[in-house]
């Protein structure tokens, strides 16, 4: 069975400064990664996913992730968030265990941008 | 395009109410999914449709009743809920069920219902 968590619940950074929302997950087989941002009242967009390759990962809008496998973690990061970036961001972990894709949430982290 | 479309945005509805969600989507994906997300959790999967059949029911309640008239929508028939019951219901749906990129599930803006 495969698990993703979130060890922060709530992050305030002032605005401008570098964030990590941390990640970690653990799962028998072979995964893929994903971080979601849910802005208040909205469904969840896809920001960044690692299924192969390069094991950094970059979004549009300036988030990073790497995917460290001997530490089976998934870290998010910006080095200067924006107001706007305020939103729950929710990792993900899927896999095929089981004969179909799985797809396991964190519980998420709640990033505050603080002006 | 990655677009997943959900309508309505908002429903209330009476616990003796039927009502529809619809979902859809024109990315030619084959999978699609029903979650449903209380507040300040994560999403908890629902249902899962395969090539318009359904593979995957999480033990969800007969008064949810999903249907996948064909590969483009998705519909979840609503009756006889409770109050409990409210809660956003997110849309998603990937290229395939299995394997690579398919495993992308891009998700719709959402339902919020509530259940008076």
């Amino acid at each position: 069975a495969q698990s993703v968590t979130q060890l922060d619940s709530q992050v305030p950074v002032f605005e401008e400064a570098p964030v990590e929302l941390r990640c970690n997950y653990s799962s028998s087989v072979s995964v893929y990664l994903f971080w979601y941002v849910q802005y208040p009242n909205q469904g969840l967009q896809l920001l960044l996913k690692y299924l192969s390759g390069s094991t950094l990962v970059e979004s549009i809008n300036g988030f990073e992730a790497e995917f460290n496998k001997s530490q089976t973690s998934f870290h998010l990061r910006k080095p200067s968030v924006h107001i706007s970036d305020t939103a729950e961001y929710f990792c993900a972990v899927s896999d095929q265990s089981g004969g179909y894709q799985k797809v396991t949430f964190g519980t998420g982290t709640k990033l505050q941008v603080i002006p | 395009d990655t677009e997943v479309t959900q309508t309505p945005k908002h429903l209330v509805m009476g616990m003796t109410n039927k009502k529809s969600l619809k979902c859809e989507q024109h990315m030619g994906h084959r999978a699609m999914y029903w979650y449903k997300q209380k507040a300040k959790k994560p999403p908890e999967l629902m249902f899962v449709y395969s090539y318009e059949k359904l593979s995957i029911n999480e033990s969800v309640p007969s008064r949810f009743s999903p249907e996948c008239p064909n590969s483009s929508l998705l519909n979840l028939h609503l009756h006889a809920l409770q109050p409990e019951d409210s809660a956003l219901y997110l849309c998603a749906s990937s290229q395939y069920v299995s394997g690579g990129d398919g495993d992308t599930q891009y998700f719709g803006p959402g339902t919020r219902l509530t259940v008076l």
